[in-house]
């Protein structure tokens, strides 16, 4: 069935360095990828996104990159901060599609 | 970007008594909304579709009588936990699709704690 790998499961980085999570999907109808941020104790909040029509998308300090041929994409903080730190999910759906398949998640600690 | 409620956020009840959960669209109409359970350091397990007007999709090892989902109105979904266990004890987030733009939106989550 469909599937969303998602690695490392946990990350750890200094206060101002570069974290990237990586993703990749199974289903080839799969052209909306979403990425969450998950602080303890409440529920998952979205923080960017990205069409199949497009292969890059920031927003300050953040950006996904989407390889459809390698049915890849990731997730890039730059100047991370320790408010930073959370549980983040990655996700895949196909557009009109029913459900959205979500990674297990990376719990990222950054280091003050 | 639109906001999706969750009332309690947190309960604490005894085993064998029931517990309702809603789950609110608060600025968007939501024909679909997903229930799903969260145990700590885990990913989310989706639980069930709840459809407005018709009955509720359950994934595979969920019990529908067990978790009882009532999608009354376009803006409201309710999941009833009855005769709860200390087994049922978790995290329960609700969320809802924009269907504009594909989105899907989540509730802050309801801690249950089955004593």
């Amino acid at each position: 069935g469909e599937n969303v790998e998602q690695h490392p499961s946990t990350l750890s980085v200094q206060e101002g360095d570069s974290a990237v999570i990586k993703c990749t999907y199974s289903d080839s109808a799969s052209n909306y990828f979403p990425w969450y941020k998950q602080e303890l104790g409440k529920g998952p909040q979205l923080i960017i996104d990205i069409r199949s029509n497009v292969g890059e998308k920031k927003d300050q300090r953040i950006a996904v990159t989407l390889n459809k041929t390698a049915k890849h994409f990731s997730l890039h903080i730059t100047e991370t901060q320790p408010e930073d730190s959370a549980v983040y999910f990655c996700a895949a759906k196909s557009i009109g599609g029913f459900k959205t398949i979500f990674g297990a998640g990376t719990r990222l600690f950054v280091k003050a | 970007g639109a906001v999706v409620s969750q009332h309690p956020s947190w309960v604490i009840c005894k085993s064998g008594t029931s517990v309702k959960i809603e789950c609110r669209s608060l600025d968007f109409q939501a024909t679909t909304m997903f229930w799903y359970r969260q145990f700590p350091k885990q990913s989310l397990m989706l639980m069930a579709t709840s459809n407005e007007g018709s009955k509720a999709t359950y994934e595979q090892g969920v019990e529908k009588d067990k978790f009882l989902i009532n999608h009354a109105s376009l803006t409201l979904s309710t999941l009833t936990v009855t005769s709860a266990h200390p087994e049922d004890s978790s995290f329960y987030i609700c969320s809802a699709p924009d269907t504009y733009t594909d989105t899907q939106y989540f509730g802050p989550g309801t801690r249950l704690t089955v004593l």
